[in-house]
């Protein structure tokens, strides 16, 4: 069954270190999502893209992040400058085309922990 | 804008019980709703979905909500619950004013005591 990949499962990093989290789509997937969830609150979006543009992004999403799918497959979310208020699991999600009534495709998460 | 309320922050049943988990909803337009499932750390995974038609929609893992417009409520069910039931539970609303985001609610830890 075609899945959702992420890596790394787990990032440590100081405060003020750019951190780059990667995501491998469903490869017939073209709409693609970032989330994260706070440790033991719910799950907010961040940002979706969409042919190579940013559809959508939330108020967390400031300048300080920035997405980029740079080779077809792959589909990244940097965080130029790390706060503590990063430390997150950071979840991608596809979804294919057409119509939207049908599910997104999470990875298994990247938990990044800034010190 | 669209919302969903989880006020449930743990559910506690013993195995074999019938579970409920609630989900209350506000949206704009027809309602489109999802529930997704957390195991240890894992990634969300989809379980159901309520788009058009029966009240009652079937899942995976034998899970079913039932929808009521009157209530505006979208509760997840099992007749029987499992050990390994025991997860995080989200409710989530497509968002169809923008990119058709979901919006989750704050989950519900599902807690199944043999």
């Amino acid at each position: 069954e075609p899945e959702v990949t992420q890596t790394p499962s787990h990032q440590v990093t100081q405060m003020g270190q750019e951190v780059i989290l990667r995501c491998v789509p469903i490869s017939n997937h073209l709409y693609f999502y970032w989330y994260r969830q706070i440790l033991g609150q719910k799950v907010e979006f961040l940002v979706s893209f969409y042919n190579n543009e940013i559809s959508e992004k939330s108020e967390i999403f400031d300048d300080q992040f920035s997405v980029e799918r740079p080779d077809g497959s792959n589909f990244t979310l940097k965080i130029r400058s790390t706060k503590l208020e990063d430390s997150a699991m950071y979840f991608c999600a596809s979804r294919g085309s057409g119509r939207f009534t049908g599910e997104l495709f999470f990875g298994e998460g990247s938990r990044l922990t800034v010190l | 804008a669209q919302s969903v309320a989880q006020p449930e922050d743990q559910v506690n049943v013993a195995e074999g019980n019938p579970l409920t988990v609630k989900c209350t909803y506000s949206v704009s337009g027809n309602p489109y709703l999802f529930w997704y499932v957390q195991y240890p750390n894992r990634g969300l995974q989809f379980l159901l979905k309520y788009i058009t038609g029966d009240n009652l929609v079937k899942g995976s893992y034998g899970f079913e909500a039932e929808f009521n417009k009157s209530q505006t409520s979208f509760h997840l069910k099992k007749p029987s619950a499992l050990v390994s039931d025991s997860a995080l539970y989200f409710c989530a609303v497509r968002d169809a004013d923008s990119s058709y985001k979901l919006i989750f609610g704050s989950g519900t830890r599902l807690l199944v005591r043999p």
